[in-house]
């Protein structure tokens, strides 16, 4: 069963415009979430974090938002550029923190 | 700093093969991941280490597959016999000893089974 879970397979935004990538979870007891990106023939590579006592984490142009109350967090791209397209996945931590549960990623392709 | 180094890249084998896949972590990082991804499932954690100790198999898909770390810079996840069910990119992650901090992913290899 996903707890975290990535409805959205693909996105496409012409560059300069903003991107959204959006993720849901199961467990409320989660409290740590993470987004990484994956481009073709590499492993992911961490992007950011955000923690539960947060709702919103900024770097650049990176935002991850967290509604505790739905259970989603969004990552915003803004402006998206070329060079963002690759898959993005949203991971969460269990309670020991040694183990990481991620969603099925969100192809993101950015139009020049 | 190397990063986490799998070998091969690329395995394509026939069913009923042995398949091994290696891993070297990142040097000092205590624990060690290896993770599945499928189009279906994403990334599926395997089986998990710290300080070469198995901790967490449930990940594990079935008695065909085993995992090893014999020391804390090597790691093999092994199939035995393959299927062609077993075709995806597996990838090995390490991170040091603190919860929080983010996972480094190797490069993946590619395992297609005939």
């Amino acid at each position: 069963d996903q707890q975290v879970k990535q409805n959205s397979p693909s996105l496409s935004v012409q560059e300069g415009r903003i991107s959204i990538l959006n993720c849901d979870y199961t467990n409320s007891m989660f409290d740590y979430f993470l987004w990484y990106k994956k481009y073709p023939a590499e492993g992911p590579t961490f992007l950011i974090s955000i923690s539960s006592i947060k709702d919103k984490n900024e770097d650049g142009r990176f935002t991850v938002f967290l509604n505790k109350s739905a259970k989603h967090l969004s990552l915003h791209i803004v402006p998206s550029q070329p060079g963002d397209s690759a898959v993005y996945f949203c991971a969460a931590p269990s309670n020991t923190g040694n183990q990481f549960y991620f969603g099925t990623g969100t192809s993101l392709t950015v139009i020049p | 700093d190397a990063g986490v180094i799998q070998s091969p890249r690329h395995e394509v084998t026939e069913m009923g093969q042995e398949v091994t896949l290696r891993c070297k972590p990142i040097s000092g990082h205590d624990y060690l991941f290896w993770y599945r991804q499928t189009m279906m499932r994403g990334l599926e954690l395997l089986i998990y280490f710290n300080n070469n100790v198995p901790i967490d198999d449930s990940g594990m898909p079935e008695d065909r597959f085993s995992a090893k770390m014999p020391n804390a810079s090597f790691s093999t996840l092994k199939i035995q016999p393959s299927e062609p069910r077993d075709s995806a990119v597996y990838f090995c992650a390490s991170s040091l000893n603190e919860g929080r901090l983010p996972q480094h992913f190797g490069d993946g290899t590619r395992l297609s089974i005939l």
